[in-house]
């Protein structure tokens, strides 16, 4: 199985900030990753899909980047609704695998 | 607005089977056009998602490999919906259950869960 590794598992910013999470596959995956988020109780939504394009509806503040093994997730301007744990995908083969998740909490 | 929403006991014992379903309202989950998969994927407590299996309208199905030997899912296109059936559960499936449509790119191979249900929590014990 492809292994993802997320960075970090956890991180504390301010509104208006920005961050960037970070996402590492074991064996190269081409762009096929993607990014979700995710708040308790309720359904995880997709933001990014092969790796850098922007699902409908998402705000601009969100982007990703990468191919290969090395993937990352910005947020700019943050906003509170942003608050929220993170995880990526990789969908280039099965299993698809998922990382472990980052939390993003308010400063 | 495509909407999910999974079903089911929220309580299995061990050595048991977990039956779940999902329904899909607001589009028909044998749609043409667009190449849909639907997906089932469940998150352990404190663990990362971990991807379940997928069955396409005709019946096509992918499945975990470490979950195979206990694994069904099935597709019911009359009722829309899916279900999932896992055998000789023990506590290490206890876990938020999702169902998710999982969409195809129309260009190369790459494809993302799209539209997700709330999820159910299943917990696994005497």
């Amino acid at each position: 199985d492809i292994q993802m590794t997320q960075s970090p598992s956890s991180l504390s910013a301010s509104v208006g900030g920005r961050v960037t999470i970070t996402c590492r596959a074991s064996q190269t995956i081409s762009n096929y990753l993607n990014w979700y988020q995710h708040k308790p109780g309720r359904a995880p939504n997709l933001l990014i899909y092969a790796a850098s394009s922007l699902h409908s509806g998402v705000p601009s503040r969100f982007s990703g980047s990468g191919s290969g093994t090395h993937f990352t997730l910005t947020i700019t301007s943050l906003q509170p609704e942003d608050f929220a744990t993170y995880f990526c995908q990789q969908s280039y083969t099965v299993p698809h695998t998922f990382g472990q998740g980052t939390k993003l909490e308010i400063k | 607005q495509l909407h999910l929403q999974e079903s089911g006991p929220g309580l299995v014992k061990p050595s048991e089977t977990l039956s779940l379903s999902c329904s899909v309202s607001g589009g028909s989950i044998s749609s043409s056009g667009y190449s849909y998969y639907w997906d089932w994927i469940r998150q352990p407590p404190g663990k990362g998602p971990e991807w379940i299996g997928s069955i396409f309208h005709s019946g096509s199905i992918y499945y975990n490999p470490s979950l195979k030997s206990r694994v069904t899912i099935s597709v019911d296109t009359a009722k829309n919906h899916f279900s999932l059936k896992l055998s000789s559960v023990t506590a290490a499936d206890t876990a938020i259950y999702y169902c998710a449509r999982r969409q195809n790119s129309a260009h190369d191979r790459n494809n993302w869960l799209d539209s997700w249900g709330q999820g159910i929590l299943v917990t696994v014990s005497s």
